[in-house]
């Protein structure tokens, strides 16, 4: 199993619709969550931070974290064309000697289409 | 104007020479991390630092050194005895791990390319 798993996708969405993108995580004491959006030959960005269980927003984007069930997801809405883009996941696991690093999941690709 | 800067954007070089990538961050960012991304694949870490004069081996460290003299300075070297050197290198600092702060800055990366 993955230390931190999420689907390739692609994850195609109409544009004005919805986009869920899943991230599932094996260490059951990892504290801090993030959300980092790359564009094709780009850097990572870090557009969502989440900490605590339940839900965080920031504008178009939120965040949901359920520990016990050991899954965070990023919700998008309103999605627009320039959302296409792979997102990562990122997971500091602390209980698996994680330290002070963070792990990351290989990324969902999402096509908001016209 | 605050950042990561990382030079040169695009690198080529010959098979079996070293070549050293720059990383600067001006963050004032206790913590540097190089990063390792092939196509249609997900972040590998090389080597990570919490402080000068201080570096860890990451997950894939073979072929690679680093050095971390100053604290806004984390160049990584790769070199002949990397095997397929040929991908994006990414570099990223963080503020205070020791004290909880995990997120992660990246800068526009360096890609490699060994023929």
């Amino acid at each position: 199993q993955k230390e931190v798993e999420q689907n390739s996708g692609p994850l195609s969405v109409p544009e004005g619709a919805i986009a869920s993108l899943n991230c599932t995580y094996s260490d059951r004491v990892s504290q801090s969550f993030f959300w980092y959006r790359q564009y094709s030959g780009k850097s990572p960005e870090l557009i969502m931070s989440i900490y605590s269980n339940g839900d965080k927003e920031d504008g178009r984007f939120t965040a949901q974290l359920n520990k016990a069930s050991q899954y965070v997801s990023l919700l998008i809405r309103d999605s627009q064309p320039s959302d296409s883009a792979t997102y990562l996941c990122a997971v500091n696991l602390m209980g698996t000697g994680g330290g002070n690093k963070l792990t990351f999941g290989t990324g969902t690709q999402l096509k908001v289409e016209l | 104007d605050g950042g990561i800067t990382q030079s040169p954007k695009y690198l080529f070089r010959k098979e079996g020479q070293n070549v050293t990538l720059s990383c600067e961050q001006n963050l004032n960012h206790d913590a540097m991390y190089w990063y390792r991304q092939d196509p249609g694949q997900g972040l590998r870490l090389i080597y990570y630092s919490q402080i000068v004069n201080d570096f860890q081996k990451g997950d894939i460290a073979e072929g690679y050194s680093v050095s971390r003299e100053k604290k806004e300075s984390f160049p990584l070297t790769v070199t002949s005895a990397q095997k397929n050197p040929t991908a994006f290198y990414l570099c990223a600092s963080s503020s205070s791990p020791f004290l909880g702060s995990y997120e992660q800055y990246f800068g526009p990366g360096t890609r490699l390319t060994v023929t």
